[in-house]
């Protein structure tokens, strides 16, 4: 069965503390791996596709990378506003996406 | 502007109600999807829509149906609630062939009694 695992649960950063989440999948013929941000009482919004192994993309404080196995979500010197639930997803079969049960940032003042 | 808009935040409801949530976009989106939204479950696909008139199911669609009229609006209905359908609904549209990149609701919570 795919599978897309997130890690860890729930991390607390102090502001400036850089870290990094973890995504790895099982989908057989992966065809992208995705990454969206969740606030709380707010609908998930989209931050970066990534197609092959070795990709990196970047938003900000923010860069995604992709191996054969995983995808890191990489955050240098995170700010408070950068405190949300982080989500990654990757299609399966005909679902379009599957998501992982994401990792809970708090990032303190 | 892109905007996903579900007719209500809250919604409280008895068991054995047929309830029906509502979501509209103003982006002409081909796709649309209804997901459920559970503490430790994550999000969950129930059903989603490439066109209208046209339904899938997704990985959860035992106890929903849809209905997909109209381009801009995607009907997710309870046929009689019950309590382990106690949830928060989120609604998404995205274009026609760009169905990973989804945009997203505010989503609805309801508590079924």
């Amino acid at each position: 069965e795919d599978q897309v695992t997130q890690s860890p649960e729930a991390l607390r950063l102090q502001e400036g503390e850089s870290s990094s989440l973890n995504c790895s999948y099982t989908v057989s013929g992966l065809r992208g791996l995705f990454w969206y941000r969740q606030d709380p009482g707010k609908g998930p919004e989209f931050l970066f596709t990534l197609y092959s192994a070795g990709e990196e993309k970047e938003k900000e404080r923010l860069k995604a990378t992709l191996t054969k196995k995983e995808s890191f979500l990489h955050i240098t010197a995170p700010k408070p506003e950068d405190s949300a639930t982080y989500l990654c997803a990757a299609p399966s079969g005909n679902t379009p996406l599957v998501f992982g049960k994401g990792t809970r940032l708090s990032v303190i003042a | 502007d892109v905007k996903v808009t579900q007719s209500s935040r809250y919604l409280v409801k008895r068991t054995g109600e047929k309830v029906f949530l509502e979501c509209v976009q103003d982006m002409d989106h081909e796709n649309m999807f209804w997901y459920r939204q559970d503490p430790g479950l994550g999000l969950r696909l129930i059903y989603f829509s490439y066109d209208v008139k046209m339904k899938e199911k997704g990985d959860i669609p035992e106890g929903y149906s849809v209905s997909r009229e109209k381009k801009e609006r995607f009907s997710l209905i309870l046929e009689s609630a019950s309590t382990n359908q106690t949830s928060m609904y989120l609604c998404a549209s995205s274009l026609q062939g760009r169905s990973y990149e989804q945009y997203f609701g505010p989503g609805t919570r309801l508590t079924v009694t």
